[in-house]
């Protein structure tokens, strides 16, 4: 079964430094990858996602991801943080062969302060 | 853009009502989904249907039943509410991609009370 592990609970970050939201994974087959982000009093909202090809991906908000095979990884990144950036962030995985659920991370709070 | 609404932003029920929390999109998604968002548990699957009249259990459908009998409508229905049953709950809809790398599209969220 496939299963997502968000390590840290919060992650605070200056404004103008760059931030990492971790994110690791276990899968059958190959992944999917998807990174959500949540607002405050909003739903979660599709930032980027990772199905095959560039292990770089880029998303919404200068927000990028890198897919990591070997260390099954799949880290949120953005190279200056900003206040509105703070909300909380989702890590989910889906394995790409036959019918699997999407599963969703336990979600990171980051805080950006000024 | 993609919406999906859901009918109540805030709702307080007593124990042992019945609770409704309604869901529409308005894209002609396929699949629609319902979750469960708790604090230190993340998003935990109660039910999906990926198509009208039809319904598959996630991981944790029970105390919930669901109802689709409209493309565009996803309902979920708490039979006899129970405190541990207070909770945020989100609906999201997507299409179907045959190669499952499928985007959910989210609604606000319905969080529900139970006293």
């Amino acid at each position: 079964a496939q299963s997502v592990a968000q390590p840290e609970d919060q992650v605070n970050v200056a404004e103008g430094n760059p931030l990492t939201v971790k994110c690791t994974y276990s899968v059958s087959g190959n992944p999917y990858l998807f990174w959500y982000v949540q607002y405050p009093n909003r739903g979660l909202q599709f930032l980027l996602k990772y199905i095959t090809g560039d292990n770089l991906v880029k998303g919404s908000y200068g927000f990028e991801a890198e897919f990591n095979k070997s260390q099954t990884s799949f880290h949120l990144k953005k190279p200056s943080a900003l206040v509105s950036d703070s909300a909380l962030y989702f890590c989910a995985v889906r394995g790409n062969t036959g019918f699997q659920k999407l599963v969703f991370g336990t979600g990171t709070r980051l805080l950006v302060s000024p | 853009d993609v919406k999906v609404t859901q009918s109540s932003r805030y709702l307080v029920k007593r124990t042992g009502e019945k609770v409704f929390l309604e869901c529409v999109q308005d894209m002609d998604h396929e699949n629609m989904f319902w979750y469960r968002q708790d604090p230190g548990l993340g998003l935990r699957l109660i039910y999906f249907s990926y198509d009208v009249k039809m319904k598959e259990k996630g991981d944790i459908p029970e105390g919930y039943s669901v109802s689709r009998e409209k493309k565009e409508r996803f309902s979920l229905i708490l039979e006899s509410a129970s405190t541990n049953q207070t909770s945020m709950y989100l609906c999201a809809s997507s299409f179907v991609m045959v190669s499952g790398a499928n985007v959910l599209t989210f609604g606000a969220g319905s969080r529900l009370t139970v006293l």
